[in-house]
């Protein structure tokens, strides 16, 4: 069975600082998608980043960005410049090419200090 | 972007009725549906798989007759709470996934207070 861990319940940031935020995981598969999903207190889920298990390129969307390492099981992700708005959970999820399930990591509490 | 809507947002019901709550992907078909339940500060612990057409597949612990899953549409998957009692009060969230492109959207999550 796959499983995600998340090893920072808490982390704090300075503003426009930067931070990084661990996830590992565990699965047999070659092939299977990971997120990042940020929930602020709406509880609303938002997509930070996705990374496809095929592609050895790390994926980067503007202030964020991955660092897949498949060997190892690792999927950090690093936040740049960090802004208030970025305070939230987050969390790492993994979700196999057989849509089958998606599971997700206990979650890191990020908080931005001015 | 895609969207998917959750309805209705927040519900309370007295103990011993049911409640059922819609999850529509808007703008796109989904062939497959997942409910999640979430526990204050705690993750989304994965209920059921919603598959169109056929029977939600359910993760150990999680009771089907209790958590009745309907997914009768592309669109639409429903979760009915049975005979609900107030342990089964929480945050209820389903994401809808883009087959073709391998995106998982979320809906705005439910939240059930049994009194």
């Amino acid at each position: 069975a796959q499983t995600v861990t998340q090893s920072q319940p808490e982390m704090s940031v300075q503003e426009a600082e930067t931070v990084t935020l661990s996830c590992t995981y565990d699965t047999s598969e070659n092939n299977y998608y990971l997120f990042w999903y940020k929930q602020p207190p709406s509880r609303q889920m938002i997509l930070v980043i996705r990374q496809e298990a095929y592609k050895q390129q790390n994926a980067t969307e503007n202030r964020f960005s991955v660092n897949f390492q498949k060997a190892a099981k690792s999927f950090s992700l690093k936040i740049s410049d960090s802004q208030l708005g970025d305070t939230a959970m987050y969390f790492c999820a993994f979700m196999s090419t057989s849509y089958d399930k998606v599971i997700f990591g206990p979650g890191t509490s990020l908080s931005v200090i001015p | 972007g895609a969207v998917v809507s959750q309805h209705p947002s927040r519900v309370i019901c007295k103990s011993g009725t049911s409640v059922k709550i819609e999850c529509r992907s808007l703008d796109f078909q989904a062939t497959t549906m997942f409910w999640y339940r979430q526990f204050p500060k705690q993750s989304l612990m994965l209920m059921a798989t919603s598959n169109e057409g056929s029977k939600a597949t359910y993760e150990q612990g999680v009771e089907k007759d209790k958590f009745l899953i309907n997914h009768a549409s592309l669109t639409l998957s429903t979760l009915t709470v049975t005979s609900a009692h107030p342990e089964d009060s929480s945050f209820y969230i389903c994401s809808a996934l883009a087959e073709n492109t391998g995106e998982l959207f979320f809906g705005e999550g439910s939240r059930l207070t049994v009194l």
